[in-house]
């Protein structure tokens, strides 16, 4: 129980276009969804939380015009890189935490996604 | 500022050799302290800490919190190859919403030679 998809696992797209990733939870349902950015040799950095039908909330530095999350279902969240640029190369993860037959699933602990790997050229 | 700060940043080990690996943090509205694997791509969760001085173990690992200190260590005896990975200290915070927020630290990366 408890899986997490992302899609696509890699992306490689030319500057100034947009790229959408899509995070899924596939047996459960996500109230809550995180998504974190890892640049090479660093830890998971919280770019912003979702939660199931409201807006999400940005950790401070993280342009949200420039990434923008949608979590319209409780399975599903989308972020959108728009306009990327080269900086934004790195590895996108999403993790998810909620309900599964009426059960808290994840308190702090958070199902995690494999991961986007995002190239922009 | 919250922060969460994980030694050694990389060790290198035999199989068999026993490993411990040490987070400390420095956080407000500390909730729980969360330890994770992460090989090649989405980290898998090991274990959730939230009271000091309870170990929790699953099988070769074992964890344990100290709230006084504010610090935590996660062993590996017998280690082996497929111990090798990037394991991540996080510390779960609440702040003040029911949002529980993650704070990760930088890894320690393990590499086990055979």
């Amino acid at each position: 129980g408890a899986v997490v998809s992302q899609h696509p696992s890699r992306v490689i797209c030319k500057s100034g276009t947009s790229v959408k990733i899509e995070c899924r939870s596939l047996d459960f349902q996500a109230t809550t969804m995180f998504w974190y950015r890892q640049f090479p040799k660093q830890s998971l950095m919280l770019m912003a939380t979702s939660n199931e039908g409201s807006k999400a909330t940005y950790e401070q530095g993280v342009e949200k015009d420039k990434f923008l999350i949608n979590h319209a279902s409780l399975t599903l969240s989308t972020l959108t890189v728009t306009s990327a640029h080269p900086e934004d190369s790195s590895f996108y993860i999403c993790s998810a935490r909620g309900l599964a037959g009426g059960r808290s699933l994840g308190g702090y602990e958070q199902y995690f996604g494999p991961g986007t790997r995002l190239t922009v050229t | 500022e919250d922060k969460v700060v994980q030694s050694p940043l990389s060790l290198v080990v035999h199989e068999g050799d026993t490993v411990t690996l040490n987070c400390s943090y420095e956080v407000t509205n500390f909730r729980s302290l969360l330890w994770y694997k992460q090989e090649k791509k989405a980290p898998t969760f090991l274990f959730m800490l939230t009271s000091s001085g309870i170990e929790k173990k699953s099988g070769r690992l074992s964890s344990i919190l100290d709230k006084k200190e504010l610090f935590s260590i996660l062993n590996i005896t017998a280690t082996q190859t497929g111990d090798s990975a990037v394991y991540l200290c996080a510390v779960g915070m609440n702040y003040g919403g029911a949002t529980n927020k993650l704070i990760f630290g930088t890894g320690t990366l393990l590499a086990v030679q055979p």
